[in-house]
């Protein structure tokens, strides 16, 4: 099956400072990549997502990157702002569910 | 947008208890629905994917006869916990997946079931 690992768990910058969020998959069939912000005790809300056959996505201050050929794909987020504080969950699915990275706690320091 | 709802949203019952779990897709409909458990501070971890008219299909290790899952149409999917310990204890999320008019791969969550047992 798929396996997923996220990196860093924790991650602390200054308001206005960037942060980025690397995840690495196993399963060469992924084809679809999403990720996540879960405030405390809520769901899991789609902040963003790729494709495998995109290398590049950006919405405003949010933007994703996949390298198939590596298997990673990192999540960008720029000038930071409280708000952002949250746990970020990459995921990567074929036609199943999904597998979701481990988390990472995202604290942005106003 | 897609909304998936969740009921209830919280539950605190006896050991021993069976509790059940209600998953709706409220505007669209979803020929599949996945169950989640998260435990605090870790990420969410898949029970089972349930999938309508026919049986649930139970990850690695989730025993079927405890977590008991009905998906009797396309926009409702009910977990049930039978004999629920403190272990069990947990964050339960369910998810449901387009099958029309979208992404098949995009999934919408719900907003989730907060089990305390006693």
């Amino acid at each position: 099956g798929e396996n997923v690992e996220q990196h860093p768990s924790t991650l602390s910058v200054q308001e206005g400072d960037s942060a980025v969020i690397k995840c690495t998959y196993s399963d060469s069939a992924s084809n679809y990549f999403p990720w996540y912000k879960q405030e405390l005790g809520k769901r899991p809300q789609l902040i963003i997502d790729i494709r495998s056959n995109v290398g590049e996505k950006k919405d405003q201050r949010i933007a994703v990157t996949l390298n198939k050929t590596a298997k990673h794909f990192s999540l960008h987020i720029t000038e930071t702002q409280p708000e952002d504080s949250a746990v970020y969950f990459c995921a990567a699915t074929g036609r199943r569910a999904l597998t979701f990275g481990s988390g990472t706690r995202l604290q942005v320091q106003p | 947008g897609a909304v998936v709802s969740q009921h209830p949203s919280r539950v605190i019952c006896k050991s021993g208890t069976s509790v059940k779990i209600e998953c709706r897709s409220l505007d669209f409909q979803a020929t599949t629905m996945f169950w989640y458990r998260q435990f605090p501070k870790q990420s969410l971890m898949l029970m089972a994917t349930s999938n309508e008219g026919s049986k649930a299909t139970y990850e690695q290790g989730v025993e079927k006869d405890k977590f008991l899952i009905n998906h009797a149409s396309l926009t409702l999917s009910t977990l049930t916990v039978t004999s629920a310990h403190p272990e069990d204890s947990s964050f339960y999320i369910c998810s449901a997946r387009f099958i029309a008019g979208g992404p098949q791969e995009t999934q919408y969550f719900g907003p989730g079931t907060r089990l305390l047992v006693l």
